[in-house]
């Protein structure tokens, strides 16, 4: 059974880098689906910052592409996350999950890590 | 850009009662990319529904799912005391590809 564990920073200063990684357990990130990064703003809804694919095929959320980078280590089954130039805006909990390489819905979710952008 | 308007807000039933979702897309979508998600505080979302009307697995025939082009719905026929979270819907489509609706509270009256 797939298993999807977020961590990393839990507080991050304004205009630094967010970095996050998502270690995935009972499952090889290198067999067929994407793995994704969604966030969730405190009381607020879901929103999908990108998803990438073994093999190099990336899916973009185009409004925030150019802030956001999103790999895989295939050595360690992790995924990583970069957010450059944070502001509050991106105070949010911060969740990995995996999606089917179809149709993309997402069948696995890790538990979420908040991340805090205040100096 | 697809936008994902759900409906209503905030919807207050009772046990027993039945509970009707909306997702409603600013453009067609593909039914096979449109899924509904269920979350409960301090939790993940969890995938109900996929391809409008797919359960996924573990997941109660209490639910259901239905629709298409641009008005999908998910269905509760009756509610468990556990079935009171908030509700997603998500597609797959136009950049910027993956998008969620805002969510819908389904609350305890």
């Amino acid at each position: 059974q797939v298993q999807l564990q977020e961590s990393g920073p839990g507080l991050v200063k304004p205009s630094e880098t967010l970095s996050l990684t998502c270690s995935v357990s009972g499952f090889s990130i290198r067999s067929g689906y994407y793995w994704g990064w969604v966030r969730q703003p405190p009381g607020k809804g879901l929103e999908w910052l990108g998803s990438i694919y073994y093999g190099g095929n990336s899916l973009d959320n185009t409004s925030l592409k150019s802030r956001v980078t999103i790999s895989l280590d295939t050595s360690k089954n992790q995924i990583s996350l970069k957010v450059t130039s944070v502001s509050a805006a991106d105070t949010a909990v911060y969740y990995c999950a995996r999606s089917d390489s179809s149709w993309y819905w997402f069948d696995s979710w890790g538990q979420g890590t908040l991340v805090t952008v205040s100096s | 850009e697809i936008v994902l308007t759900q409906s209503p807000g905030t919807l207050s039933l009772s046990p027993g009662q039945r509970a009707t979702l909306s997702c409603r897309a600013s453009q067609i979508v593909n039914r096979s990319y449109l899924a509904w998600y269920q979350q409960k505080p301090g939790q993940a979302p969890r995938l109900l529904i996929y391809g409008a009307s797919g359960r996924a697995t573990g997941i109660p025939d209490r639910f259901s799912g239905g629709g298409s082009g641009t008005d999908f719905i998910l269905t509760i026929s009756r509610l468990e005391p556990e079935d009171f979270a908030v509700y997603y819907c998500q597609q797959y489509g136009r950049s910027p590809t993956i998008t969620f609706g805002q969510g819908t509270r389904l609350e305890i009256k």
